[in-house]
């Protein structure tokens, strides 16, 4: 299988704790983004990166995220001192320049108690 | 920022039969495109059709359509004979084609299937 791939995909945490999830893009998309979904509601847009600069920045990105794609390829997103409103699934995505079809990994859904 | 409006969060057709989803984007841009991704439970969201907001004609993939209405800022997708497949969660989706590069989403409209 060649998609997007998210690991992990279930993260349960007490609330307090950092978690890291990551994402390995489809392999030659230079272009990755993250998503939040919380229940109910459609993807909403966290941070995008083209290669391994961070672009563009959701203003829903607190200080307490942080965003990763050190060599351009696999990206890490960090959530520290979780809160129980972090709970949602986390989507990332992935798409070459001069595509317009952002391609879905199956997300990481992460439950704070 | 521009906001994708589903104001249908559940349909139900019967299988074989047609049924239409609604999506109303608010923009001031003239050039955009959008997107009708679907999320089967449990699984990722894969792309069912796409509109460049340039084309008049509508967009068509198999048993899925659109009708894009450019000024009444509107654009539907229509499926002809329903599988069961087809239930899932459906997200319109609005991405300009000049400023930025995020995916602006509705709330999606959950499609039930009777057999």
């Amino acid at each position: 299988d060649t998609g997007v791939s998210q690991d992990p995909r279930h993260k349960i945490t007490k609330r307090g704790q950092n978690v890291t999830f990551r994402c390995d893009p489809i392999s030659e998309h230079n272009r990755l983004y993250w998503y939040r979904q919380t229940l109910g509601q459609g993807p909403e847009f966290l941070t995008y990166f083209q290669n391994e600069a961070q672009l563009e920045k959701s203003r829903l990105l607190s200080d307490r995220f942080s965003a990763e794609r050190p060599k351009g390829s696999f990206s890490t997103l960090e959530i520290q001192r979780t809160e129980q409103g972090d709970s949602a699934m986390y989507l990332c995505a992935s798409s070459l320049t001069g595509l317009n079809e952002q391609f879905f990994g199956p997300g990481t859904r992460l439950t704070v108690l | 920022a521009q906001t994708v409006t589903q104001s249908q969060p559940e349909m139900s057709v019967q299988e074989a039969e047609t049924v239409t989803l609604s999506c109303t984007y608010d923009t001031s841009e003239s050039d955009y495109y959008l997107f009708w991704y679907k999320q089967p439970p449990s699984r990722q969201m894969i792309l069912v059709i796409r509109q460049e907001a340039y084309k008049q004609q509508n967009a068509t993939e198999n048993r899925f359509s659109v009708n894009f209405q450019k000024a009444a800022k509107s654009f539907s997708l229509k499926i002809s004979d329903s599988q069961l497949g087809d239930a899932a969660m459906y997200f319109c989706a609005y991405r300009s084609a000049n400023t930025g590069n995020q995916f602006y989403f509705g709330t999606g409209t959950s499609l039930t299937v009777i057999p």
